[in-house]
């Protein structure tokens, strides 16, 4: 398959660890990267190549992979992190990029 | 810090021509190696890639979009554009161009690892809506 999909929605008490996930056969050799969106922002990167963070994104941020599965660990989630993440890997050529559906996620 | 601008007609009566503009202020295009990417989401929806331009040689599409989009670069100007050709309703989204730096990757299952090229965005635009309606 050429897809990588998504949960559509998760929820997270304040505080508490939230994982969000991607699947797909790609993740299998390749790693994702994750972009976290904001109402009437643009994405902006918040993990790269499995798990390196860029600069200015908070080390609660964590990201891991396992099989067809990668996810991005969200430790002691706070309001600001509410937002849309979407994970992005490879189609099955590997030459083009693909983006999950995105999960929304909600910090109650 | 380079930042980007996307811009565009705005509204597109359908099987027209799109030209979108990225422009880069606070760093030249000619300077260092990167992938310049055109992004788009439809109202509501996720995020699609459209393709990449990477300064050390090779542009590279979505095939959904079965040729319809060019990527060009206009050093002089010191923009990145996007042409799609033939635009329908489906084509009305928001789109954005980003940059990012190339990057190697190993991934290893068991005690088989593998290397691969990758690249990440790191810089966005803030985006441009375009409408496809007559």
């Amino acid at each position: 398959s050429s897809e990588v999909t998504q949960d559509p929605a998760v929820s997270v008490a304040l505080g508490q660890t939230v994982r969000i996930t991607c699947q797909g056969d790609s993740l299998r050799s390749y790693y994702a990267s994750w972009y976290r969106q904001k109402p009437g922002q643009a994405p902006q990167l918040v993990m790269y190549g499995g798990n390196n963070r860029p600069a200015g994104i908070p080390d609660r941020f964590s990201g891991s992979s396992s099989g067809n599965t990668a996810s991005l660990t969200i430790f002691g989630a706070q309001a600001e992190d509410e937002a849309d993440y979407y994970c992005e890997s490879r189609d099955s050529t590997g030459n083009h990029l693909l983006f999950g559906e995105g999960t929304r996620l909600t910090v109650l | 810090q380079v930042q980007l601008q996307e811009s565009g007609p705005g509204l597109v009566k359908p099987s027209q021509t799109l030209s979108l503009m990225c422009s880069v202020s606070g760093g030249s295009i000619s300077s260092g190696t990167y992938y310049w990417t055109w992004i788009r989401q439809p109202a509501g929806k996720g995020l699609e890639w459209i393709g990449h331009l990477y300064t050390r040689g090779g542009i590279t599409y979505n095939p959904s979009l079965k040729s319809r989009a060019t990527i060009l670069v206009d050093k002089s100007k010191n923009e990145i554009s996007l042409r799609l050709t033939s635009v329908r309703a489906a084509d009305t989204a928001v789109y954005y161009c980003a940059r990012g730096p190339p990057a190697l990757g190993t991934k290893c299952s068991g005690s088989i690892c593998t290397n691969y090229n990758y690249y990440y965005m790191n810089v966005w635009g803030t985006g441009t809506t375009v409408i496809v309606s007559s």
